[in-house]
């Protein structure tokens, strides 16, 4: 069984800073991985998500994340975030066997973006 | 395009009383369906889901029960509800195929409160 883990609850930053989420993932086959972000009383909503190939994963709203697979991580980043930012991202894995089409979900990181 | 819809968005139910939620996926055909549960500061679980008509696999023993009586209608259910039912449920969908690194999508969501 895979577990996914977001190191950091709650993340404050002010506008026009960078940030940082951060992504664990523990399986022992390949797994496919995703950011999801839900805003107050909504949905949640795919960021970006890695299958193969570059690293480096570019998404929506200027978000990228990079895929290490010696340190078994997915961090989720932007240069510079905006108060529209405010909301939680949770970061989500899935075997890459194909037989298993199910989503594990970490917990969640809340990011507040204060002016 | 396809859309996913949800309802109610709110509920407000007495202990013991019964539970109907609706979700229909338009612009798909035999989408994969599926039901989660979001309970604050622990993610999301994996209530349901669904291949197929009247196909349904439940993750985890509790007090509801799902149905798909349409292709592309899915309803969740509980015949007495507990106060531990209360939380955020969500719909989601994913294309028919046995892939795991499909997006999944979801409804807006509808918060249910037993009290």
């Amino acid at each position: 069984a895979q577990s996914v883990t977001q190191l950091d609850s709650q993340v404050p930053v002010f506008e026009e800073a960078p940030v940082e989420l951060r992504c664990n993932y523990s399986s022992s086959v390949s797994v496919y991985l995703f950011w999801y972000v839900q805003y107050p009383n909504q949905g949640l909503q795919l960021l970006l998500k890695y299958l193969s190939g570059s690293t480096l994963v570019k998404g929506i709203n200027g978000f990228e994340a990079e895929f290490n697979k010696s340190q078994t991580s997915f961090h989720l980043r932007k240069p510079s975030v905006h108060i529209s930012d405010t909301a939680e991202y949770f970061c989500a894995a899935a075997n890459s066997g194909g037989s298993n089409y199910k989503l594990t979900f970490g917990k969640g990181t809340l990011l507040t973006v204060n002016p | 395009s396809q859309t996913i819809h949800q309802w109610p968005a709110t509920l407000v139910q007495p202990v013991g009383s019964p539970l109907s939620l609706e979700c229909t996926v338009e612009g798909t055909s035999n989408p994969n369906l599926y039901w989660y549960r979001q309970a604050a500061g622990r993610g999301l679980q994996l209530l349901f889901y669904s291949v197929g008509i009247g196909q349904i696999s439940s993750e985890v023993p509790q007090n509801l029960s799902a149905s798909r009586p349409q292709d592309r209608q899915f309803i969740l259910s509980s015949k007495k509800l507990l106060l531990s039912d209360s939380g955020f449920y969500l719909c989601a969908w994913s294309q028919p195929h046995r892939f795991s690194g499909n997006t999944i999508y979801f409804g807006e969501g509808s918060w249910l409160t037993v009290v």
